[in-house]
């Protein structure tokens, strides 16, 4: 199995909206509504931030969501605030396995 | 509140087998609709899955790991373990517990993480 492809980077202002991209193959992504999306800060675990590709687990704010087309996911921060700064990995389900993406560092300018 | 921790040796010598543990608190490994996971992070690179055991026993791994992985649960200490063969230096990582929601295949908890160095 091989990595879901992020971009390495993506960065904005605060107050603007991002969007980072998580291409699979029809065998993970394009194949099951599982994908979930983990904020990463510096020296910490990742939190989950997205699962079943729309689903915000309680706490998590609704500046979060999540959306999928064919064999791509997408995680979408709108209202972006300085505390977003971190590493975002996307991670979906392939059949009996797991696979995640490279990672996406986010800059918040 | 659920919490994990992970320990074990932060020195393993190349050709060696490491070997961790995942202690679980403030709920029951043995609880249905969970799975429990580990993962793992070569420092300064991205999240790789090494596998999971369901609540059932039955336990999956990464293909590229598989030949060299076994988790296992001891349900009396609420703990679940890994154990990774033969490791070379690329199997240096922080490594991570983490429960998986079954239905959903995500990690909703995960420990603070472990370094594990394969040195001589």
């Amino acid at each position: 199995q091989s990595a879901l492809t992020q971009p390495a980077s993506v960065s904005g202002s605060p107050g603007q909206s991002i969007t980072i991209s998580c291409t699979g193959t029809s065998s993970d992504v394009g194949s099951y509504n599982l994908v979930s999306w983990y904020q990463q800060h510096p020296g910490k675990a990742p939190k989950l931030m997205i699962y079943e590709g729309s689903k915000r687990p309680s706490g998590v704010s609704n500046r979060f969501s999540g959306s999928k087309s064919g064999n791509t996911a997408s995680l979408t921060i709108s209202g972006l605030q300085a505390e977003d700064e971190a590493d975002y990995y996307c991670c979906s389900y392939a059949g009996s396995s797991t696979v995640f993406g490279g990672g996406t560092k986010l800059t918040v300018l | 509140q659920l919490q994990l921790q992970e320990s074990g040796s932060g020195l393993v010598k190349p050709s060696q087998t490491l070997s961790l543990t995942c202690a679980v608190s403030g709920g029951s490994i043995s609880s249905g609709g969970y799975s429990w996971s580990w993962i793992r992070q070569p420092p300064g690179k991205g999240l790789e899955w090494i596998g999971y055991i369901y609540h059932s026993g039955s336990t999956y791994y990464n293909p590229s790991l598989k030949s060299r992985v076994t988790i296992s649960v001891d349900r009396s200490k609420n703990q679940f373990s890994l154990k990774l063969s033969s490791v070379t230096a690329a199997d240096t990582a922080v490594y991570y517990c983490a429960r998986g929601m079954d239905t959903a295949m995500a990690f909703d908890y995960w420990g603070q993480g472990t370094l594990v160095t394969v040195s001589s």
